[in-house]
């Protein structure tokens, strides 16, 4: 079974710009969830989404924004791009049974560079 | 408030020797426990969880975890260690009030020939 893709692996934008990331998840997994990787701040969750609506968010500006279509594929899009959000943005996807039981399997994400 | 600790930014072992990456948390409800790898330049691979029964959960690669409630402790360990088991480790929990996961700093595991 192909795991979680991620695409673009690398992106290189400029300040003020807009950027869009995609994520697959696993065949049959309902639930993606976004995540932000900095040196300093480590991961931080950005939201999750599960049958096309948003069920949880992370402390993050309304600049951070997402989506889910009917086939379970993610985007996520930052609007008015900063230097801050220079990151690795991982996408995890999972069966997403109530209760929070389940394993969350990480694609190997996206390298975004903000000049 | 609910919150993840590693105590050890880096944890220094000998191949060969036992190694044991720390993990405490502190959580409101009942807590969903998990040990992630990452090795450069990748994404997060899952080790093992901790969600009820046991409290020494074994996973993946020969790790294993030991949950322990009265000291909130969720340590991860392994009898031998390998070189190739250098890599960056987090431990995460998840509430069961609102399923997010609260992760660790995480932990740069050097293992050493």
């Amino acid at each position: 079974k192909a795991g979680v893709t991620q695409t673009p692996r690398y992106l290189i934008k400029t300040r003020g710009q807009q950027v869009t990331l995609s994520c697959s998840p696993i065949s049959g997994h309902r639930s993606v969830s976004w995540y932000q990787q900095t040196p300093g701040q480590g991961l931080q969750f950005l939201f999750e989404y599960f049958s096309e609506t948003q069920r949880n968010k992370g402390n993050f500006p309304g600049r951070f924004s997402g989506r889910q279509f009917s086939n379970s594929r993610s985007e996520m899009n930052v609007s008015t791009l900063e230097l801050g959000d220079s990151a690795l943005y991982l996408c995890a996807s999972s069966l997403a049974q109530r209760g929070g039981r389940e394993t969350q399997y990480f694609g190997p994400g996206t390298r975004l560079l903000v000049l | 408030a609910q919150s993840v600790a590693q105590p050890e930014d880096q944890v220094n072992v000998a191949e060969g020797n036992p190694l044991t990456v720390k993990c405490t948390y502190s959580v409101s409800g009942n807590p969903y426990l998990f040990w992630y790898v990452q090795y450069p330049n990748r994404g997060l691979q899952f080790l093992l969880k901790y969600i009820t029964g046991d409290n020494l959960v074994k996973g993946s690669y020969g790790f294993e975890a030991e949950f322990n409630k009265s000291q909130t402790s969720f340590h991860l360990k392994k009898p031998s260690a390998l070189v190739s088991d250098s890599a960056l480790y987090f431990c995460a929990v998840r509430d069961d009030s609102n399923y997010q996961l609260i992760w660790g700093a995480g932990t740069k595991l050097i293992i050493k020939p």
